[in-house]
């Protein structure tokens, strides 16, 4: 069974510049969840979406975006790029809908900004 | 801003011997989990403890919770090289109905050889 797969895996992008990240979830996971990670702030998150809905929103400024599709694959879509968004940016699926199962992580995007 | 503190920040032991990896959050939760991430790659799980249970065993994972003191322990036994590895606590609350983890800063072992 194919794991959590995220695309690109590294990107550098310039100030001012937006950036689309994706993730596939694994087969038959609904709920996708994305993460920031720095080494200031640690694991941050960003946002959850289930069945194509955002139900979940971490604290962040309105150029963090994102979205799910019917085949429950995500993108977030980061615009206005400033240097503190550098970060690795971790997707996590899960199988069911509730708080008691486990996050199945991607490699992660590794987002430079310039 | 993360819900909890790991303690402690850095440890490094010889292989064989056990890690003991500390974690505090600040408010109730539903669940604890415990993650492992190795070189900045993705996370792997490796056990979530319910806020009912007080211990859980998993191979050479042992979790304690302690929910009045708001804290959890992850100790490993027996280390070995390839434990190496950053280990993270993450706290569901009990208002919070889907996959959004608060995690704390990590604790990253060193097994030396």
């Amino acid at each position: 069974k194919a794991g959590v797969t995220q695309t690109p895996r590294y990107l550098i992008k310039t100030r001012g510049q937006q950036v689309t990240l994706s993730c596939s979830p694994i087969s038959g996971h609904r709920s996708v969840s994305w993460y920031q990670q720095t080494p200031g702030q640690g694991l941050q998150f960003l946002f959850e979406y289930f069945s194509e809905t955002q139900r979940n929103k971490g604290n962040f400024p309105g150029r963090f975006s994102g979205r799910q599709f019917s085949n429950s694959r995500s993108e977030m879509n980061v615009s206005t790029l400033e240097l503190g968004d550098s970060a690795l940016y971790l997707c996590a699926s899960s199988l069911v809908d509730s708080m008691n199962t486990e996050a199945f992580f991607g490699q992660g995007t590794r987002l430079t900004v310039v | 801003s993360q819900q909890g503190e790991e303690d402690p920040q850095a440890l490094s032991i010889q292989e064989g011997e056990n890690a003991t990896m500390n974690c505090s959050y600040k408010t109730s939760i539903n669940n604890l989990q415990w993650y492992r991430q190795n070189s900045g790659r993705g996370l792997v799980h490796l056990i979530l403890i319910r806020s009912n249970e007080r211990e859980k065993h998993s191979g050479r994972l042992r979790v304690t919770l302690d929910t009045s003191k708001k804290s959890s322990s992850l100790l490993i036994t027996a280390s070995r090289a390839a434990d190496t590895a950053s280990y993270f606590c993450a706290t569901v609350g009990p208002d919070n109905y889907g996959q959004n983890f608060v995690f704390g800063p990590g604790t990253r072992l060193s097994v030396l050889p």
